[in-house]
């Protein structure tokens, strides 16, 4: 079945620091991926997606590329703000039927200035 | 655009009872919404999917008796826990899509359930 493992957190950074969040999945076929951001008290929101191998998603400074050789979807970031506190989530759908998501269990992460 | 709500953002009740949780597309039509289960720590588990006027499609391993879900609407889904009991205790979370729109669920802000 498909499964979405990211890196634990909490991930502590100073501000303008730069992140990396890992992400690798195991899937048949050739799911789309995606990144979802939960902030505080909030639900989640879509952060980027690629729906195929080597696709950049990009959004707000984040960026993550399709890599299908590594099976990989690895989250990065140049220069963190402190607004960028909140829970990350890596996700895969298998495109069959409904949109389905499998997540991973979320990494946290935490910005100081 | 595109904001879901739920209701309420938390409760806490005695086991034995049942509890009704709310999923609203506020601003938009959504055919399907699905309900996930977040414990602490863990991802989001699917539950189910729930269709406009139709029965729900519930996961493996999921009781449909013990969550009902109704989705009378196209947008309010209502998901119930039946007779409660404290392993129930989660994070609940529903999510919908956007009828004739692009395949992206959007989600809700969770419900905190609390089972004495």
């Amino acid at each position: 079945g498909n499964s979405v493992t990211q890196m634990e957190g909490p991930v502590t950074l100073s501000e303008e620091a730069f992140l990396t969040i890992n992400c690798t999945y195991t899937a048949t076929g050739y799911p789309s991926l995606f990144w979802y951001v939960q902030y505080p008290g909030e639900g989640l929101q879509l952060l980027l997606k690629a729906t195929k191998a080597d696709d950049k998603g990009s959004n707000k400074g984040f960026e993550a590329t399709y890599r299908k050789e590594t099976t990989s979807f690895h989250l990065e970031k140049g220069s963190v703000q402190v607004s960028d506190s909140a829970v990350y989530f890596c996700a895969l759908s298998s495109n069959s039927g409904y949109s389905t998501l499998t997540f991973g269990k979320g990494t946290m992460l935490l910005v100081s200035p | 655009g595109a904001v879901v709500s739920q209701h309420p953002s938390w409760v806490i009740c005695k086991s034995g009872t049942s509890v009704k949780i709310e999923c609203r597309s506020l601003d938009f039509q959504a055919t399907t919404m699905f309900w996930y289960r977040q414990f602490p720590k863990q991802s989001l588990m699917l539950m189910a999917t729930s269709n406009e006027g139709s029965k729900a499609t519930y996961e493996q391993g999921v009781e449909k008796d013990k969550f009902l879900i109704n989705h009378a609407s196209l947008t309010l889904s209502t998901l119930t826990v039946t007779s409660a009991h404290p392993e129930d205790s989660s994070f609940y979370i529903c999510s919908a899509l956007l009828a004739g729109g692009p395949n992206e669920q959007f989600f809700g802000p969770g419900t905190r359930l609390t089972v004495l």
